[in-house]
């Protein structure tokens, strides 16, 4: 079955601190790995994906295919980081729906 | 391009009515997504569709929930006989299609059943 898993539904962090949100999947195929984010009062929007590789904000994620994990990391938090943040495994070029984690909470404390 | 739009943006109902939610896709984009975010839970998928098509809706509960896009007009959710336990966010996202499957999210509905 596929599936994600965000063990934290609530991460504290202190502003210049370092952030690692967790993500594990189980996913038949090779899925593409997306992390979402949605702040306060706004609307959901993709925040990076595996395969461009890019930097986005200062947030990097690293696919993991023996751990089959893809965790999103940011060397020095910022306050403006504190928002809900979704791990989502998808296939692209295919019908295929988005499989949402539960999500985490990232707290930046002051 | 104006994004996707959803309406309305709140949306109250009394128990045993009916509540529908309206999504119009991003200009271009022929492939909505339909999510429900229950209070302190995720997004879950409930359908998609593409114009005129119901492609997936194994996400739906099984009575009460329909799903429809048109060849004209915003895509519909409909849920007949509202009970309180189908109060929660409702979300709607669009796609371009295959070739690039990043989707598009609205702002969202939020249904309150009293």
């Amino acid at each position: 079955a596929q599936r994600v898993t965000q063990p934290e539904k609530l991460l504290s962090v202190f502003k210049g601190a370092p952030v690692e949100l967790k993500c594990n999947y189980s996913y038949s195929g090779s899925p593409e790995l997306f992390w979402y984010v949605q702040y306060s009062r706004q609307r959901l929007q993709l925040l990076l994906r595996h395969i461009s590789r890019e930097s986005i904000k200062g947030f990097t994620a690293d696919l993991n295919k023996g751990e089959t994990s893809f965790h999103l990391k940011k060397p020095f938090a910022q306050e403006e980081d504190s928002a809900m943040y979704y791990c989502a495994p998808y296939r692209l070029n295919r019908d295929d729906k988005i499989i949402f984690g539960k999500g985490t909470r990232l707290h930046i404390l002051p | 391009n104006a994004g996707v739009m959803q309406n309305p943006r709140h949306l109250v109902r009394r128990r045993g009515q009916e509540a529908r939610l309206r999504c119009s896709p991003m200009k271009g984009h022929s492939h909505v997504y339909w999510y429900r975010q229950l209070p302190e839970e995720g997004l879950k998928f409930m359908v998609y569709l593409q114009k005129e098509n119901i492609i997936d809706e194994s996400g739906m509960p099984k009575e009460r929930f329909s799903a429809e896009f048109p060849k004209e007009g915003p895509s519909i959710l409909r849920i007949q006989q509202v009970v309180r336990g189908d109060s929660a966010a409702y979300f709607c996202a669009s796609s371009p299609g295959l070739r690039d499957n990043e989707q598009f999210f609205g702002p969202g509905t939020r249904l309150t059943v009293l």
